[in-house]
């Protein structure tokens, strides 16, 4: 019973670099996100996604792309990584529904860019 | 713009005794909240929410209060144990999966 998953778990990069993190879950939800946490701040959503093929900005979107071309896999991209970029990222998954129900976690990939 | 508040940082009770989180918050169109736990090196797990169309949800040791008037809630857990030791994020949504938000976190420490 794995849930929610991230590649990687920990990642160093230049200025400049581009990566894409992967999140993938087995839980068959329909809604999927990518928050990032950093210190003071709480968690703010990226951007997210409703359903396969579909994705939305959040809060914080700018500077990142993503991807939905699986139900369970919901893909991060930093295309030029800066230094403002340096966080904790989750992704997480919730069922389908009007009202908020409880979202799971993956265990979170700490990215610094230096 | 922080719309959920979280204004401690962190806060340390003796085992047995009661822990107290408090969360604040100024979007009046909330009306979802929630309570999420988080360990090191692991993401956030759900621990307990509350409708506003309710003011007290009851889960064994924890309670969440819900004061609308004021825009407030807190989290109860009585007995605390050296296990609920961790970080507590307060969350509050209009209802839509797009739009929640989440508190800076409070680090709960629990002494034996």
């Amino acid at each position: 019973n794995a849930g929610v998953t991230q590649t990687p778990k920990f990642r160093v990069l230049k200025t400049g670099q581009s990566m894409t993190l992967l999140c993938a879950q087995d839980m068959n939800h329909e809604y999927m996100y990518w928050y990032r946490q950093d210190p003071g701040m709480g968690l703010r959503l990226i951007h997210y996604s409703v359903g396969e093929g579909t994705t939305a900005k959040g809060e914080v979107p700018d500077g990142y792309n993503v991807s939905r071309l699986k139900k369970q896999n919901f893909l991060l991209g930093l295309e030029s990584a800066a230094p403002s970029q340096t966080s904790v990222y989750f992704c997480a998954s919730s069922p389908p529904g009007l009202k908020n129900t409880e979202a799971f976690f993956g265990q979170g990939t700490r990215l610094t860019v230096v | 713009d922080q719309q959920v508040k979280q204004n401690s940082p962190s806060l340390s009770v003796q085992e047995g005794r009661i822990s107290i989180l408090n969360c604040d918050y100024t979007n009046s169109m909330f009306d979802y909240f929630l309570w999420y736990k988080k360990y090191p090196a692991e993401g956030p797990t759900f621990l307990i929410s509350i409708s506003s169309i309710k003011d007290k949800n009851e889960d064994g040791r924890f309670t969440v209060f819900l004061n609308k008037s004021a825009k407030h809630l807190s989290l109860h857990i009585v007995p605390s144990q050296p296990g609920d030791s961790a970080v507590y994020f307060c969350a509050a949504s209009t209802g839509n999966n797009n739009d929640m938000r989440f508190g800076a976190g409070t680090r709960l420490t629990v002494k034996p």
